[in-house]
This record gives structure tokens, sequence and C-alpha cells, in this order.
């Protein structure tokens, strides 16, 4: 069965700290895609990036990198300089080659305060 | 250009009672999906459109929930009758190319569903 797990239910930050928000995820299948969506106090989910299972490099955008390690099924997210705009709820998802059905993590609260 | 949009925004009812949301798909996704978000929990897959057909709809919890994409555009989902449970965030996303999970689906704002 695939799983996600966010073991960080809420984490909290002064503005200008690092954070990093964690993902481990369970699959068997050998394709398989991470998504990381956030969720602004507005509502919607944005997508943020999707990794596929052959492409470990990490990846920076800006003050966001993504470390993906196949050897601890770990898709960690961090967010470097945080800013009170990064205040919102972060969801790690995941899903195979073979099914367009996503499945999320429980999400992670991150506050940062000024 | 115009992201997935859902309506209303925020549904308040009484147990027993109907409601129907509805899901505009960014324009050209063939595929649609609907999510549900319950108490806090994970968010949750309901079913899979691909075009006007059902493509999955192993996530749908019991038949008082219809699912109806005709014509290929917006879909709507029915709760009838509604029941506490049914209380949550229903989300909403689309993508465009039915890639065998490779394909990024985007999602809408979500409507709150609120059962009394």
């Amino acid at each position: 069965a695939q799983k996600v797990t966010q073991a960080q239910t809420e984490i909290s930050v002064v503005e200008k700290e690092d954070v990093t928000l964690d993902c481990v995820y369970e699959t068997r299948d050998t394709t398989y895609y991470l998504f990381w969506y956030k969720q602004p106090p507005s509502g919607e989910l944005v997508f943020l990036i999707r990794r596929n299972s052959f492409d470990e490099q990490n990846e920076i955008s800006g003050r966001y990198s993504w470390n993906f390690q196949k050897s601890t099924s770990s898709f960690n997210f961090t967010i470097t300089a945080s800013q009170v705009v990064d205040s919102a709820v972060y969801f790690c998802a995941l899903n195979s080659y073979n099914t367009d059905k996503l499945i999320f993590g429980t999400g992670t609260r991150l506050q940062v305060f000024p | 250009e115009a992201g997935v949009t859902q309506f209303p925004s925020h549904s308040v009812i009484e147990k027993g009672q109907t409601v129907t949301l509805r899901c505009d798909p960014i324009s050209g996704h063939d595929n649609l999906y609907w999510y549900r978000r319950v108490m806090g929990k994970e968010i949750k897959f309901l079913l899979h459109f691909v075009k006007e057909s059902k493509q999955d709809e192993s996530g749908m919890p019991n038949n008082r929930f219809l699912a109806e994409r005709t014509g290929g555009t917006y879909s709507t989902l029915k709760v009838q009758p509604a029941e506490l449970e049914d209380s949550g965030v229903y989300f909403c996303a689309s993508s465009q190319v039915d890639g065998g999970g490779a394909d990024t689906q985007y999602f809408g704002p979500g409507t709150r569903l609120t059962v009394l």
C-alpha cells in the first residue's frame, strides 16, 4: 500500500530562520511521482514541485529547495530565510505510474512570526 | 488563464438535506478529480473523470455521493442526503494529459461543507 507521512503537525519559526518540512513515503512501485503543495490561508492548493522516482537531483527554486533520497524514502522541503508569507499548510503527495490518484500526507502547518 | 474554480466556497446545510458542489476545470483539461479533506485529516481521493467518463471512483464513500461531468466540461458532486460525517473541504483538481500519474494536478480553492 502507498502511504505518505508528515510527522510534523505544526512548526513555528521566526522570520529569516531556515525550516525543513519532512516527508516520508512508502510504495512498492519503482516508478512513482512525488509532489509538494502549499495551502495558504486563502484555501487553494498551490502546486510547488513534482519529482519522478528516477531523478534524485536536489532542486532549488529561490528560497525553496527539495531533497529527494530514495535510500530513506524521503522528500524533504527546506525554506531558507523564511518569511511571513510562507505561513501555510504544506502537503506532500505521491502517485504511481499506473494511477492518477494522489496520496497525501496529513500536512504540516508552518507559522512564520515577524 | 483561469485556474480551477469551485462553487460555492462555503455551504452550511442540515442533516438530511441535499447539496450540489460545482467544479470548473482549467480550460482544455480532460482530467478532473474530486478530493475531500475531513476534520484536519489527509486529503483523500474521491474520483477521477476523463472527459465525461468515470475513470476511477474507488474513493467515493457511499451511494449518497453522485458525481457527474456532462459534456466533459464542468463537474458536479451531489450529496443526498447529507450526513454529519460529510462535513469537510471538497477539492477539485484538473490535469491536461492522462499520463499515468506523471501529470500535475492543479487544484481549486475548495468548497467547505458544514452539515449540522
